[in-house]
């Protein structure tokens, strides 16, 4: 089946510095990624949408100069949250969506888990 | 009325027995249902995906569509501890709309 690969797992950082998350579709093209929050016990919260070549589109309240999104290529989007702040701490995952996208389910990584000291 | 209703459970089950977990929405315009299935920090798994009404089956898992209910299904036959996670409903109308997704429901299979 698809498989979306997701990294890091797990990453540390300080408070004021930025961390980068990879998303990567790796045996098929995604042209729409998906970014997700989940906080314990929740369920999925999106962030934001990205389309490969085109301007992420960010969901109401998430701020797009804080969690940065580039979608370059068919296989590759990236999540920077930038000036990382202790309540940024969380489970973020991203998912994708092949093609043809009008009946293609939804393949998620394996999340990332950000914790800001 | 929020669009997907999922209980959240606990929902606690003896290793054999029948799981049956269900979602219900309000948006008329889903077509397109999934269940997934999420172990503890880790994404979610796609278990099932169904177009429109109907049933669908694969393994000890099979999932109902009714649209005109607006209500879907999810049961685990023969259930074992492995099958301890989250499951969560999720459903779209189809294009690139994006995916409304149910609380999610814990089950726990006891040995």
């Amino acid at each position: 089946g698809a498989v979306v690969s997701q990294h890091p797992s797990r990453v540390i950082c300080k408070s004021g510095t930025s961390v980068k998350i990879e998303c990567r579709s790796l045996d098929f093209q995604a042209t729409t990624m998906f970014w997700y929050r989940q906080f314990p016990k929740q369920s999925l919260m999106l962030m934001a949408t990205s389309n490969e070549g085109s301007k992420a589109t960010y969901e109401q309240g998430v701020e797009k100069d804080k969690f940065l999104i580039n979608h370059a290529s068919l296989t590759l989007s990236t999540l920077t949250v930038t000036s990382a702040h202790p309540e940024d701490s969380s489970f973020y995952i991203c998912s994708a969506r092949g093609r043809p996208v009008s009946n293609s389910p939804l393949h998620f990584g394996n999340g990332t888990r950000l914790t800001v000291t | 009325q929020k669009e997907v209703e999922q209980d959240p459970g606990p929902l606690s089950v003896p290793e054999g027995a029948i799981v049956s977990l269900n979602c219900t929405y309000s948006n008329s315009a889903f077509q397109y249902f999934m269940w997934y299935r999420q172990y503890s920090r880790k994404g979610p798994e796609l278990l099932m995906y169904t177009y429109s009404s109907g049933n669908k089956e694969d393994g000890r898992f099979t999932a109902q569509v009714d649209k005109s209910s607006k209500y879907i299904s999810l049961f685990i036959r023969d259930s074992q501890p492995s099958d301890s996670a989250t499951y969560l409903c999720a459903m779209s109308a189809g294009g690139n709309n994006r995916l409304a997704f149910g609380k999610g429901n814990q089950v726990v299979v006891i040995p």
